[in-house]
């Protein structure tokens, strides 16, 4: 079956350095690849998402770019910031019974220290 | 305000008792979702609607009840807790499926529940 899998956290990083979270996934057919964003004692967010292959997602300085022939949706930012720390969910979704059926990662806890 | 409410918070219960989780969403979305998150499993879903008095089974559906008699309201009950359910429970809400699989899920705050 399908399945989302991310690199283990915690992830911790000084103030600007660059971060990679790394996701691969395992699906049959092309499904649409996200990532959502969990702050402190809110609820998921959409961070970015791609598509099709060769997409690339961006939004807030991050991004990540649909790579079907590694099966991958690696997170990407160029310099992070301690209001960047949260927990970071790869996730897929194909359409399924009616409805968009999501399959999450396990989560990346990210935290940025100044 | 539009969005997607959830209550309470924080829930602490015993073993055996009924507990009831509530959802309210103000997008007009039709489809809502009941998912579980917990440590390293990421977020599983338990039950999903489709519209008003269509419900399905998710994942993880064994232990939990839910009904929608109206479009904005998705309740989730567990009929007799258990420490397992111990969990944080997150209510969204979205749009029809596309064939793309691109549609964008609505989450609220959460609910923390602890079953002692």
């Amino acid at each position: 079956g399908d399945s989302v899998t991310q690199m283990e956290g915690p992830v911790t990083l000084s103030e600007e350095a660059f971060l990679t979270i790394n996701c691969t996934y395992t699906a049959t057919g092309y499904p649409s690849l996200f990532w959502y964003v969990q702050y402190p004692g809110e609820g998921l967010q959409l961070l970015l998402k791609a598509t099709k292959a060769d997409d690339k997602g961006s939004n807030k300085g991050f991004e990540a770019t649909y790579r079907k022939e590694t099966t991958s949706f690696h997170l990407e930012k160029g310099s992070v910031q301690v209001s960047d720390s949260a927990v970071y969910f790869c996730a897929l979704s194909r359409f399924s019974g009616g409805y968009n059926k999501l399959i999450f990662g396990a989560g990346t806890r990210l935290a940025v220290h100044p | 305000d539009a969005g997607i409410t959830q209550s309470p918070r924080y829930k602490i219960t015993e073993t055996g008792r009924q507990v009831t989780l509530m959802c309210h969403q103000t997008w007009s979305h039709s489809y809502m979702f009941w998912y579980r998150q917990d440590l390293g499993h990421g977020l599983r879903l338990i039950y999903y609607s489709a519209a008003a008095d269509i419900t399905d089974k998710g994942e993880v559906p064994d232990g939990y009840v839910v009904s929608r008699s109206k479009t904005e309201n998705f309740p989730l009950t567990l009929e007799s807790a258990t420490r397992s359910q111990t969990s944080v429970y997150f209510c969204a809400s979205s749009e029809p499926g596309t064939f793309s699989g691109a549609n964008v899920l609505t989450f609220g705050a959460g609910s923390r529940l602890t079953v002692l």
